[in-house]
């Protein structure tokens, strides 16, 4: 089955960046959406296919890809954006979704 | 746009349980809305789909042939009926609607299910 892969942690200072990874086979043909979720509450997209923000979340989240690996990238982190980053695809051929491991952001 | 889950509660294994979630605030009946779930201090897991019209539905391997998604668009709620439960499916059971290319803009603020003896 499908796998996307994430590092399961990342701890930063505030105004420093934040790189998080997600791999997966064949992810270059896929669009990779990204999450946000706080302790206790429900995800929230920050980025959908593969680049978008949506209108209410900052533009300090971006996101890209490059062959097989995603990247959401976090500029001048703040300690609200502690919280557990999970990337997801919809593999429309399989009619499948997947959810990467999730990173946990710490922000010291 | 709103969606608040029901349904979930304590119930033992091999008995069944039928979760709702009703939508408010958007035009439900031409999107298509997902089930997730996540054990506690998990990850999220991608459960089932069901396309606008009901006419299309997919499910999780892991869930194949217990659980059932199904939706009625004149009472715009989604449901999941969960037969034969495991403790292996206990877990916060979130709704979310499609956004289209399988990103989910909006989820609800889940439902707890606990499978024990």
């Amino acid at each position: 089955s499908f796998v996307l892969t994430q590092p399961p942690s990342l701890s930063l200072a505030p105004g420093e960046t934040a790189t998080i990874t997600c791999g997966g086979k064949n992810l270059q043909n896929l669009r990779v959406h990204w999450y946000q979720q706080r302790p206790g509450q429900a995800p929230v997209l920050v980025i959908s296919s593969d680049i978008d923000r949506p209108s209410d979340i900052p533009e300090r989240f971006s996101g890209s890809k490059i062959d097989d690996t995603a990247t959401l990238t976090i500029s001048r982190v703040e300690p609200g954006d502690e919280a557990d980053y999970h990337c997801q695809v919809w593999d429309s051929s399989s009619g499948h979704g997947v959810f990467g491991g999730g990173t946990k952001l710490t922000v010291l | 746009v709103q969606l608040m889950e029901s349904g979930g509660g304590v119930v033992q294994p091999g008995r069944f349980l039928r979760l709702s979630c009703a939508a408010s605030g958007f035009s439900f009946s031409s999107c298509a809305m997902h089930w997730v779930r996540q054990a506690p201090g998990k990850g999220l897991e991608w459960v089932s789909f069901i396309l606008h019209d009901g006419e299309i539905t997919y499910y999780a391997d892991s869930v194949k042939g217990r659980f059932t998604i199904s939706r009625d668009n004149s009472k715009n709620t989604v449901s999941l009926q969960i037969n034969n439960l495991r403790t292996e499916d206990t877990a916060v059971y979130y709704c979310a609607k499609d956004r289209g290319g399988g990103s989910l803009d909006y989820w609800g603020q889940g439902t707890l299910v606990t499978v024990s003896s």
